[in-house]
């Protein structure tokens, strides 16, 4: 398995523009997180799903955020409109438990709102 | 509630040294502890886990980590630190009955030559 797939790596985006971070889990994992990791607050649960369903959003920072995971393999992230502050890099995770236990985490998305 | 403290932002060893990287945490009730490891621009490494059973565990790469509950830290260690063994650790913690752990703010391990 490849492991936990997420694209782009890198997205320099202006300020206000839509941004789409997009994630594939590990073929059967049950679980799949979003995180975002900054030198200031270090690192954040923003939302996670079990079984495709959303379990828990109260880490998305403001309604400009937001997460779907239409099916088992793929999960995309939406901010809309982006802003400087939301510059940060995205971690999508995925579990074999309906929990974070022993997860396996993706490369990262680098966002850089300018 | 849950929360876990890395009392140490960094660490500094030299090779061949044992080294030891600090956590304590707190949880309402039974706990869940992680250990993961990050290299630079890449994502965090499950390296260890607590939840029941002896208090020693052993993961990945040579680490373990021993759980004390009576002083509530789980301390991340290894008998000899290699430079490879350099990166950002972070330990986290999970109350039984909650879906979501709670992540230190890291602590940078440096093994120097």
């Amino acid at each position: 398995d490849a492991g936990v797939i997420q694209s782009p790596r890198h997205e320099v985006t202006e300020m206000g523009q839509e941004v789409t971070l997009r994630c594939k889990p590990i073929s059967g994992h049950n679980s799949l997180f979003w995180y975002r990791q900054t030198m200031m607050r270090g690192l954040e649960l923003l939302i996670y799903f079990n079984n495709n369903v959303p379990i828990d959003d109260s880490g998305m920072p403001e309604d400009r955020f937001s997460a779907k995971m239409p099916n088992a393999s793929f999960s995309t992230l939406k901010i809309q409109p982006s802003e400087p502050r939301d510059s940060a890099v995205y971690f999508c995770a995925s579990s074999l438990y309906p929990t974070d236990t022993e997860a396996f985490f993706g490369q990262g998305t680098r966002l850089t709102v300018v | 509630a849950q929360s876990v403290a890395q009392p140490e932002d960094q660490v500094n060893v030299a090779e061949g040294n044992p080294l030891t990287v600090k956590c304590t945490y707190s949880v309402s009730g039974n706990p869940y502890l992680f250990w993961y490891v990050q290299y630079p621009n890449r994502g965090l490494q499950f390296l260890l886990k607590y939840i029941t059973g002896d208090n020693l565990v052993k993961g990945s790469y040579g680490f373990e980590a021993e759980f004390n509950k009576s002083q509530t830290s789980f301390h991340l260690k290894k008998p000899s630190a290699l430079v490879s063994d350099s990166a950002l650790y972070f330990c986290a913690v999970r109350d039984l009955d909650a879906g979501k752990s709670t992540f230190g703010d890291g602590t940078t391990l440096t093994v120097k030559p």
